[in-house]
């Protein structure tokens, strides 16, 4: 089945740590994007990456990075920087090159600050 | 001000009801627009998607973008208890950007 895993399921960081979140795509996906979810403000774009070795900041960059160094993967590392780190993760992907590209997203990671 | 506003509900309705959900939009040059639905501790799936102005119908699902007014709408006819979900509304030109998302619930 193709689709996106993003693993784990829940992570709980104490504080002045960094965690890494993984996404993984079997989808020969291009494009992919890491987006955080709060109550009430919905998807908030952190980082997206149209082809391996490159990536943008997103709307809310500050306190997170990323690596897209194969098509497939494109981990996330919240770090001690981020100052209010606790919300749920969605990592999506898509094609590129056309005019409408669906977002497929993968199950989530719920990241809570201890 | 947002560039998407949608009402984060709790939206709550008997079964067999129609639901009306709506998002408002301030971009002009937005093109797609799209209704996400996302269950609980789940990732967003795409329910709809449309270009520009107009209806799209798929079974109970209704799409309408209204380009005049920056309004969107999604109607769910005869609601099934497994509709319970949050909708998510999106529009994209360049970016995509997302509504708050409308918790609704249908009650057997």
């Amino acid at each position: 089945d193709g689709g996106i895993t993003q693993s784990p399921k829940y992570l709980f960081r104490k504080e002045g740590q960094n965690v890494t979140l993984s996404c993984e795509q079997n989808l020969n996906h291009d494009a992919m994007y890491w987006y955080r979810q709060d109550p009430g403000q919905g998807l908030r774009l952190i980082y997206y990456s149209q082809i391996v070795n490159d990536f943008q900041k997103g709307d809310i960059a500050e306190g997170y990075s990323v690596s897209r160094e194969k098509k497939e993967s494109f981990p996330l590392t919240v770090t001690s920087a981020q100052k209010n780190p606790t919300a749920f993760y969605l990592c999506a992907s898509s094609k590129t090159g056309v005019s409408y590209n669906e977002q497929f997203f993968g199950p989530g990671t719920r990241l809570t600050v201890l | 001000q947002k560039e998407v506003e949608q009402d984060p509900g709790p939206l709550s309705v008997p079964e067999g009801a129609i639901v009306s959900l709506n998002c408002t939009y301030s971009n002009s040059a937005f093109q797609y627009f799209m209704w996400y639905r996302q269950y609980s501790r789940k990732g967003p799936e795409l329910l709809m998607y449309t270009y520009s102005s107009g209806n799209k119908e798929d079974g109970r699902f209704t799409a309408q973008v209204d380009k005049s007014s920056k309004y969107i709408s999604l109607f769910i006819r005869d609601s099934q208890p497994s509709d319970s979900a949050t909708y998510l509304c999106a529009m994209k030109e360049d970016d995509m950007r997302f509504g708050a998302g409308t918790r609704l619930t249908v009650k057997p």
